[in-house]
């Protein structure tokens, strides 16, 4: 079982260029969730997928960014027209269940650099 | 509003002896889960202990143990026998409806 795969693990963007993260769920996870760690600070939630639908985007700015968790393949986390600001760790977590009571498995994070 | 609160930036302690890191939390929840996850500088969360809120019993696992209070809302973790491969930044977190809330985390430092 290889775990949540996060990639890539690096990723340099100019701004106002577009950033793709990908994350493949652990076998058997059909719940994936998507955190933002900023520099010094602990993990805030973004967005919670299941296969095609979006539960939970509460965490999710409003503009720029998107999810998605397709039948076949990877979640995408889409950032658009990249700022400093986004600047950050982001975190892929998946679960095999909805409940969130047994915590989850994350990836080790992709760390987007905007210069 | 629900927030996890750790109020140590940063530990350190001495190779082989015992140190705990402080969690408060703030909920009007009856039943939830409390985690301490560990960061080493590879930037992997490992979940290092689970508590169920309903459980009174205090969850333990191998040299790493809490000390769960329900009624103050305080969740620390005491490592015992530290060693070097401890040395990581510690969150704290609670769940929510669909995620985790964590605090901002505690570096641990182990002085060899």
């Amino acid at each position: 079982n290889a775990g949540v795969m996060q990639n890539p693990r690096h990723l340099v963007r100019r701004r106002g260029q577009e950033a793709r993260l990908r994350c493949s769920p652990m076998k058997g996870h059909s719940h994936v969730y998507w955190y933002r760690q900023l520099p010094e600070e602990g993990l805030k939630f973004m967005v919670y997928l299941q296969k095609e639908n979006i539960i939970d985007e509460s965490g999710m700015p409003k503009e720029r960014f998107s999810a998605e968790f397709p039948k076949e393949g990877p979640s995408i986390l889409r950032i658009q027209q990249v700022v400093r600001g986004d600047s950050a760790a982001y975190f892929c977590a998946s679960s095999p269940l909805a409940e969130v009571d047994y915590g989850y498995t994350f990836g080790s994070g992709t760390r987007l650099t905007v210069v | 509003a629900q927030t996890v609160t750790q109020s140590q930036p940063e530990m350190s302690v001495q190779e082989a002896e015992t140190v705990t890191l402080s969690c408060t939390y703030d909920t009007s929840e009856s039943d939830y889960y409390l985690f301490w996850y560990k960061q080493p500088p590879s930037r992997q969360m490992i979940l290092v202990i689970r508590q169920e809120a309903y459980k009174q019993q205090n969850a333990t696992e191998n040299r790493f143990s809490v000390n769960f209070q329900k009624a103050a809302k305080s969740f620390s973790l005491k490592i015992s026998d530290s060693q070097l491969g401890d040395a990581a930044m510690y969150f704290c977190a609670k769940t929510g409806a669909n995620n985790l809330f964590f605090g901002t985390g505690t570096r641990l430092t182990v002085i060899p």
